[in-house]
C-alpha cells in the first residue's frame, strides 16, 4: 500500500535560519507531489507542485523553494526563514491529476521565532 | 485565485442532526473534492464529484454540485461526535492539473 512520510512533526526555528522539510512516498511510482501551507485556522495555500523529477512549479512568489531529487522525494527549503513563514506545512501526493484524491502527510508545524 | 470559500466558517450541531456545508468557487472546473481534517492532522479525502455529475453519495455523505451557480454542498446525515473536524472543498480548474482548497468549515458535533 502507498504511504507518505513527512518530517519533522514540529519545528521551532529562529528568524534567518535555514529550513529543510522532507517528504517521501512509498508504494507508488511517478506520483504528483505537492507542498501546501496552512495558516492557523485558515485554508490551504498551494506552494509548489511537481509532476516529475526536477520539475517544480511554484504557485506563489515567496521565501521558499522546493526540489525533487528523486521520484518519491520532495523537499521544501528556505535559506533564511522569516516570521511569516510560520505555519502548518503539508505534503501530499496523487496519482496523475488526483482523481482519486490527494493523500496527505501528517504535516509539520513550523514556528519561526 | 481559484480558491473556494466554504460557508459557514463554523457550525455547531447536536449529535444525530444533519450538517450542511457549502462551497463556492470562481471559475469553471472539471472536478470538485471534499476533504476532512482533524485538528493538527493531514487532510483525508472524502469524495470527488465530476463537473457532469449533480449528486453523489458515500455512506452518510451526500454531495451536490451546481455548476451554473459554481457551488457545491456537503451533507453529513445523522452526525456523530467523531465527525467533529474541519471540512474543505477543493477544486481544479478546467485547464489545470492542481486542486485548490477552500478556507474550510469547522464542524463541532456535540454529544
Amino acid at each position: 500500500s502507498q504511504t507518505i512520510h513527512q518530517w519533522p512533526a514540529t519545528l521551532v526555528q529562529p528568524v534567518g535560519s535555514p529550513l529543510s522539510l522532507e517528504c517521501t512516498v512509498e508504494g507508488t511510482s511517478n506520483p504528483n507531489l505537492y507542498w501546501y501551507r496552512q495558516a492557523a485556522g485558515r485554508g490551504l495555500q498551494l506552494l509548489f507542485y511537481s509532476v516529475g523529477i526536477g520539475q517544480i512549479s511554484s504557485e506563489v512568489p515567496q521565501n521558499l523553494s522546493a526540489s525533487r531529487p528523486q521520484d518519491r522525494q520532495f523537499i521544501l527549503s528556505s535559506k533564511k526563514l522569516l516570521l511569516s513563514d510560520s505555519g502548518f506545512y503539508l505534503c501530499a501526493w496523487s496519482k496523475g491529476q488526483g482523481m482519486r484524491g490527494y493523500t496527505f502527510g501528517s504535516g509539520t508545524r513550523l514556528t519561526v521565532v | 485565485s481559484q480558491q473556494g470559500e466554504e460557508d459557514p466558517q463554523a457550525l455547531s450541531i447536536q449529535e444525530g442532526e444533519n450538517a450542511t456545508m457549502n462551497c463556492s468557487y470562481k471559475t469553471s472546473i472539471n472536478n470538485l473534492q471534499w476533504y476532512r481534517q482533524n485538528s493538527g492532522r493531514g487532510l483525508v479525502h472524502l469524495i470527488l464529484i465530476r463537473s457532469n455529475e449533480r449528486e453523489k453519495h458515500s455512506g452518510r455523505l451526500r454531495v451536490t454540485l451546481d455548476t451554473s451557480k459554481k457551488s457545491s454542498s456537503l451533507l453529513i446525515t445523522a452526525s456523530r461526535a467523531a465527525d467533529t473536524a474541519s471540512y474543505f472543498c477543493a477544486t481544479d480548474v478546467a485547464t489545470g492539473n492542481q486542486f485548490y482548497f477552500g478556507t474550510g468549515t469547522s464542524l463541532t458535533v456535540i454529544p
